[in-house]
Formats: structure tokens, sequence, C-alpha cells
């Protein structure tokens, strides 16, 4: 099961928007409603931030919102933050009953 | 307060074993599916493998990397869930993570693998 593929790095002004897509394949992100998003900052765990492809666990800011189509799930951050400069990951559950990582996304805040 | 907490990371010679630990507190762990994620220095998520609860049998399932090497366990009576590594190489040096899908991860446990 090879790695979902996500842009290396992603950058915005504070208060722009910006969206990371999560690519994978009709055995994965295409064919279920487990996709989940999570944020790391250096140093630190991963944070839950989307579950269920748009669902957001409490206390997650309504400033991130996913959505999929076809083999491809979206991660938007609105009102970009400077606290929001993190690497982000999405993940999948697959066809062959195993989960599957993203290649991860660097957001940088201009 | 939810928790996972990780233990039994170390440092050990490659074609050496290993056993991590996972306590849980603050959920119904007997309830819950549990995975192992790691993450080597300065690098992405790779999910480990997965057990599911009594009601579905301890099925377990692994990622393609580590089947046949690495064992998930799990005692409901002392919420805890364990990974087994066995022939471990140098690649499996990581941060292993273990996790319920939609509650906070712990901070992980430091394996080496090295000579």
């Amino acid at each position: 099961q090879s790695a979902l593929t996500q842009p290396a790095s992603v950058s915005g002004s504070p208060g722009q928007s910006i969206t990371i897509s999560c690519t994978g394949t009709s055995s994965d992100i295409g064919n279920t409603k487990y996709v989940s998003w999570y944020q790391q900052h250096p140093g630190k765990a991963p944070k839950l931030m989307i579950y269920e492809v748009s669902n957001r666990p409490s206390g997650v800011s309504n400033r991130f919102s996913g959505s999929k189509s076809d083999n491809t799930a979206s991660l938007t951050i609105s009102g970009l933050q400077a606290e929001d400069e993190a690497d982000y990951y999405c993940s999948s559950y697959t066809s062959s009953d195993t989960q599957v990582f993203g290649t991860g996304t660097k957001v940088t805040v201009l | 307060e939810v928790q996972l907490v990780e233990s039994g990371g170390g440092l050990v010679q490659p074609g050496g074993s290993l056993k991590l630990s996972c306590a849980a507190s603050g959920f119904t762990f007997s309830g819950s599916s549990i995975h192992w994620v790691r993450q080597a220095s300065g690098k992405g998520l790779e999910w480990v493998g997965r057990i599911r609860t009594k009601a579905n049998s301890y099925a377990t399932t692994y990622a393609a990397s580590v089947k046949g090497r690495f064992t998930i366990s799990r005692d409901d009576s002392k919420n805890t869930a364990y990974l087994q590594m066995s022939s471990l190489r140098t690649e499996d040096t990581a941060v292993y993570f273990c996790i319920e899908w939609l509650l906070p991860w712990g901070q992980g446990t430091l394996v080496t693998v090295s000579s």
C-alpha cells in the first residue's frame, strides 16, 4: 500500500485560506468515509483535526474543514493564523483492512 | 482524562527483539480498536498495525513492512496493548505511538535499532 500523495508544502498569508490535497486510489480514499487529517507541530504528537472526511472533533476550530471528491480528499484552513504553521497528514482506511497515511504537507504562514 | 502511554522503547541490535506496551485510561479500552503508528526522525507517519476488540475476535492486520515480524496483542483486564517486534532492522528506528483513532495521541516511545 503506497502512501497517499500530498503536496510537500503549502503557504499562505495570515487571514487567507489554503487547501491541502490528499490523493489516493479507488482502494482507499475513493471507497471509504474513513478519511482523517492530523496536525503536527515540531516535537509534538499529531493531533486529530478532521475525521470521517468532514467531521471536527470537539475543540477543533471551525476554520478547519474537510471534503472528498472521488479519490482525492482535501483539508481547507480558512482565516490562516500563525499557530496553523505545522505539518499536516491525511490518512485513509483501505480495502485491504489497513490504514495508510499521506506523505505530509508543511504549511507555512508567510 | 483520556490517556495512552507508551513504554518499552530503547536501543536494540539489528535482528533483536523488543516489546512495547501501551497503557490506556479514561475510556472504554475493551471496546476500542488500537493501532500502532511510527515516525522516523524527520519523516512522516507510517501505520504499523491494528488489533480489534474481543467482539471482533481480536483480529489483527499489519503493514506489509512489518508483517511476519511484528505482533500486536492486548490484555483488556489490564487496559494494555502490546507490540512485539522481532527481527528488527535499522529502518525500524522510530518513535512508536499507540492510538485509538479518535482520541488524543500520547508522546510515543523511541525505538533505536543500531549496532
